[in-house]
């Protein structure tokens, strides 16, 4: 069965960076589009972008381009986020999501909490 | 970018009753349309794709209905577990995926 992992919760200061990765299992990576997805508590899903990891090609919300950097490494089936610049309102749950084959988010990873504080 | 609104922002329903949730989207989304369920401290759950095709394993009581700009989330008897925050999501434009603000749906 599908499978994401996520990496575990991270405290970061305000200016520092964060990389979340998300380890795929249960079907071939490379062939479907990975999202991210982030909830601030109480909040409710926000859209950050995708990843295709066949190409490495990427596509970010308009929000998060310029802060934002998808990558992947399809020799361990990993899917990887890294926002820099973090301020407090990046507080929230990141999620990685599996798209199926019409762009819907048909699996999800657990989610990793990124708390930003001084 | 496409907006999608979800209304109401919370629906009271009694168990066994119907709950009906509606999500409009500011442009025709065509039926690139999925709704998810989200329960406290868990990651979300596809539900419906393609406005009206229930994923696996979904029980037949979630049904979804709509196209262009409206669309319709229905729970035929609600159960004790269907209590949870629901959200709708557009696929149509692939460069700006956007998601409803949520409903959620609780006990009367």
């Amino acid at each position: 069965q599908v499978q994401l992992v996520q990496s575990g919760a991270e405290v970061k200061k305000p200016g520092a960076s964060v990389k979340v990765s998300c380890k795929a299992s249960g079907y071939t990576f490379t062939g479907y589009y990975m999202h991210w997805v982030r909830q601030a508590p109480g909040q409710g899903l926000e859209w950050m972008g995708w990843i295709n990891p066949n190409s490495g090609g990427t596509n970010y919300a308009q929000k998060f381009q310029g802060w934002v950097t998808m990558t992947r490494d399809t020799s361990i089936s990993t899917a990887y986020m890294e926002l820099s610049r973090l301020r407090s309102d990046d507080t929230a749950v990141y999620y990685c999501a599996r798209a199926g084959t019409g762009g819907y988010l048909a699996d999800w990873g657990q989610g990793t909490l990124v708390t930003v504080s001084s | 970018e496409i907006v999608m609104t979800q209304s109401p922002a919370t629906l009271s329903v009694s168990p066994g009753e119907r709950a009906t949730l509606s999500c409009r989207a500011s442009q025709s989304v065509s039926s690139n349309l999925a709704w998810y369920q989200q329960k406290p401290g868990q990651a979300p759950r596809l539900l419906i794709y393609g406005a009206s095709t229930r994923a696996t394993g979904i029980p037949a009581r979630f049904s979804g209905s709509g196209s262009g700009t409206e669309f319709t989330l229905t729970i035929s008897s609600l159960q004790s577990e269907d209590f949870a925050v629901y959200y709708c999501q557009q696929y149509n434009n692939w460069l700006e995926d956007t998601f409803g603000q949520g409903t959620k749906l609780e006990i009367k």
